[in-house]
């Protein structure tokens, strides 16, 4: 298996435009979390799926932030406008089953800059 | 208040020695305990999980859980420039997993 995907890797965008990010999880897992990592707040729950359907959007920080997950193989977020304190690591992470206590299985992650 | 609460760092050991990286929670529900180990520029893995209060080891590994301290620890035995890396602790239950902010982990030669 691949594992978590991520696109793009890298995305440098300007302030106002709007950015969407995409992940692809590992085939079977049925729960998929996105997470935002910056120096200052460390690594924030934003999202979390189970079977495709949001569970919790509260870590989501404004209403500019969207996710969807249309089917169990993609998820998108997306920011619109996007500022300049969106910048962070965007990683998307999957696990098999809906309990907490498996292991979380992350994607590489996207490095969002917005000038 | 952060949840979960690690001392950033960073902490710099002896190759050879055991590091000690410490972890507090403040949610007595939580149930599932979590250290990943993080370098720089790459995602979070998985390297240990512990459920119950004890230790469980796990190679140069052992994680430490005291429930009723609220408190969870890992140590790494024999330290090498390969365990360098930031390592987050993380807790919750059935709803839930909160990430610590992480601890920087040098090890020295």
């Amino acid at each position: 298996d691949a594992g978590v995907i991520q696109s793009p890797r890298h995305e440098v965008t300007e302030m106002g435009q709007e950015v969407t990010l995409r992940c692809k999880p590992i085939s079977g897992h049925n729960s998929l979390f996105w997470y935002r990592q910056t120096m200052m707040r460390g690594l924030e729950l934003l999202i979390y799926f189970n079977n495709n359907v949001p569970i919790d959007d509260s870590g989501m920080p404004e209403d500019r932030f969207s996710a969807k997950m249309p089917n169990a193989s993609f998820s998108t977020l997306k920011i619109q406008p996007s500022e300049p304190r969106d910048s962070a690591v965007y990683f998307c992470a999957t696990i098999p089953g809906r309990t907490w206590v498996n292991e979380q299985f992350f994607g590489p992650g996207t490095r969002l800059t917005v000038l | 208040q952060k949840e979960v609460e690690q001392n950033s760092g960073p902490l710099s050991v002896p190759e050879g020695a055991i590091a000690s990286l410490n972890c507090t929670y403040s949610d007595r529900g939580s149930q599932s305990f979590f250290w990943y180990r993080q370098y720089s520029g790459k995602s979070p893995e998985l390297i240990m999980s512990i459920y119950s209060n004890g230790d469980k080891e796990d190679g140069r590994f052992t994680a430490q859980l005291n429930k009723a301290s609220q408190y969870v620890s890992l140590l790494i035995r024999d330290s090498q420039p390969s365990d360098s890396a930031t390592y987050l602790c993380a807790g919750g239950g059935a709803s839930k997993i909160i990430f610590g902010s992480g601890t920087r982990l040098s090890i020295r030669p």
